[in-house]
């Protein structure tokens, strides 16, 4: 069964390092998503493509995280520098361009612990 | 926008007795909603999803959930639980075709032996 595929699965850091998650959608998939969970929270949204175009980063903190799908497939959110505040679970997400029910298949997600 | 409200952040229920965690729902259009499944330290995985076919909705590991429009809510069930259903429960609500899923804020369930 295909996957979304995401990487690392823990990263420790010290706040004002950089750090980069990727992730790899299901093969087809047109649309691509990264939510942040905080501990005890839903998922929320930080940044959507379709194909290689952003088309809703509004809750994406830009003075530090950036996001890229420069070929449309696989994709890379960084956060440059971390602060204490980013601790959190960064969720993958892909779905088809043409389905019209919206449904998302996640990743098993990239746990972040700034210290 | 759409929005999502979950009533109650945690729900403690016995093994075998029913499990009933709510959601009510904000959308401007005929919604599509979602309800997902997080164990610890793990992605979402969907449980079951209305998509504007049958109002009551069946899906994986003997959940269901009732679309009322009327009510604006789209609450979970399972009749007997399972230990194995400790876990996180999400709803959310699309406004279909590659618009953004929206999420409550979860509702951790608790299964008593």
């Amino acid at each position: 069964e295909a996957e979304v595929a995401q990487s690392p699965r823990y990263k420790i850091t010290e706040k004002s390092q950089a750090v980069a998650f990727w992730c790899d959608p299901i093969s087809g998939h047109a649309t691509l998503y990264w939510y942040r969970q905080i501990l005890g929270q839903g998922p929320e949204l930080l940044v959507q493509f379709q194909d290689e175009s952003v088309v809703d980063d509004s809750q994406l903190p830009k003075d530090r995280f950036s996001a890229e799908r420069l070929k449309g497939v696989d994709s890379t959110l960084k956060i440059q520098p971390a602060e204490l505040g980013d601790s959190a679970m960064y969720l993958c997400a892909s779905s088809h361009r043409d389905r019209d029910t919206g449904e998302l298949f996640f990743g098993e997600g990239s746990r972040l612990t700034v210290l | 926008a759409q929005s999502v409200t979950q009533l109650g952040s945690h729900v403690s229920v016995s093994e075998g007795a029913l499990v009933l965690l709510r959601c009510n729902y904000s959308s401007s259009v005929p919604p599509y909603l979602f309800w997902y499944v997080q164990y610890p330290n793990q992605g979402l995985q969907l449980l079951l999803k209305y998509t504007s076919a049958a109002t009551l909705v069946k899906g994986i590991n003997g959940f269901e959930a009732e679309f009322k429009k009327s009510e604006t809510s789209f609450h979970l069930t399972k009749p007997s639980a399972h230990m194995s259903d400790a876990a996180e429960y999400f709803c959310a609500v699309s406004e279909g075709g590659a618009q953004k899923l929206v999420f409550g804020q979860g509702t951790r369930l608790t299964i008593n032996p």
